[in-house]
Order: C-alpha cells, then structure tokens, then sequence
C-alpha cells in the first residue's frame, strides 16, 4: 500500500504570510495531484504535477514534484482568508495502480485576518 | 453544469438496514470511484471502475458492494451496515486518458449507522 504524509496537519496563519505544505512518500507516483477541500463538499482539483522536478503556478500558489516522483510541495505567497481550507495531496501509482488516487491525510489551513 | 450527483446528502439508518447510495455524473467520465473519509484517516478508496461491468476493489472494499450497469450510474450498496461504516462517503469520476487527468468529486454523503 503507498502512503502519502503531509506536514504539517494545521496550520493558522494571518493574512499576508508565506506557507509551505509538504506532501511525502516512500513510493514512486506517476502523476501527482493537489485538491482543495471545504466545508460540506467534495474535494477540487487545483492542479496535477507529472513530471518530475517539475513546477506549475497558478496565481499564488506554486506546486512542485520531487525529482524522484516521491514528494511535493505546495507554496501560497500572501495568503488571503479565501485559501481557507483543507488541502490534500493526491498520488497516482505507475502501471496498473494508475487508476487508484492515494490521498493523504491533509492540511487543515486557516488564514486569518 | 458537469457535475458528480449524489444522493442522499445525509443519512441516518440503523444496523443491519440494506441502503444504497446513488452516484451519477454527465461528463462521459469512463472511470468512477467512491471514496470515504474519516478523520485521521483521509481519503480511502472503497471500489473503482474502469467501464461498465468493469470494476474492481480499492482499499477497504469490505461490507461494499459497487455495480456499473450504466456508464453515467454507480451506486454503492451496504447490504448490512455496521456502525464502523459511519462515515462521509464520495463519488468521484474522470476521464480516461492517465491518471494526470483529475478526479471530479461529489458532495459527499453523510452516513450515520446507530
């Protein structure tokens, strides 16, 4: 079974601060991904990351996979109240384990003003 | 709208009761899967599908039943539900094409067993 760590498990931070989430694992993943979660629905998709070392930005949140394809990072720059919210980062085994996400536990962020 | 459907949103029942939960989606998704969260625990997958009549388990499969008769429809079955299977359940479907494409998730169901 692969296993995704994220660190850390909460996080409260005012408005305007810089966070990091790290999201870990001993397994090789051939695609990684990064949802948001809020209250009362089902997690969304905000991006997926395949290659490694790879980088993508959307708005002010930078996502990175690990050169090895074991790990990823997600960056917010100024976080605003509206970031709020559970992120989960979501792994995709290589071969016949593409079909099946492994989530991990997540990060329970709280931006406040 | 694309959009995964569940229903219900909420649901209280009592051991033992057959339930099922409906699953539908209108993207021409091939592949679907439901998921429960727990706390401490996450996001774990209970059965995927690949197509119709095509399914297979996840990782805690036990005390579920899937079927895929329809390619838009996967309802989940607890033929005999336990207490332990309190939870919020999700359905979630996407493309074929590779894992990289992402999952759209429903709302999730609220299952309370007493």
């Amino acid at each position: 079974t692969q296993l995704l760590e994220q660190s850390p498990q909460f996080l409260s931070i005012q408005e305007g601060e810089n966070l990091t989430v790290y999201c870990n694992s001993s397994s090789v993943f051939s695609s990684l991904q990064w949802y948001r979660q809020e209250p009362g629905e089902g997690p969304v998709l905000l991006v997926t990351v395949v290659t490694g070392g790879e980088v993508k930005k959307l708005k002010r949140l930078t996502f990175q996979f690990g050169d090895a394809r074991k790990d990823s990072s997600l960056h917010i720059t100024a976080a605003q109240p509206g970031d709020t919210g559970l992120y989960l980062c979501a792994g995709a085994g290589e071969g016949g384990g593409g079909n099946k996400l492994t989530f991990g536990t997540g990060t329970q962020l709280k931006v406040e003003l | 709208e694309a959009q995964v459907t569940q229903n219900p949103r909420y649901l209280i029942t009592v051991t033992g009761k057959k339930l099922t939960v409906t699953c539908s989606q209108n993207m021409n998704h091939e592949y679907m899967s439901w998921y429960r969260q727990d706390p401490g625990l996450g996001l774990r997958q209970i059965y995927y599908s690949m197509n119709v009549e095509v399914t297979d388990k996840g990782d805690v499969p036990e005390g579920y039943k899937v079927s895929r008769k329809e390619k838009r429809n996967f309802p989940l079955i607890l033929e005999s539900p336990s207490p332990n299977q309190t939870s919020l359940y999700f359905c979630a479907s996407r493309a074929r094409g590779g894992p990289s494409y992402g999952y759209t998730f429903g709302s999730g169901t609220r299952l309370t067993v007493v």
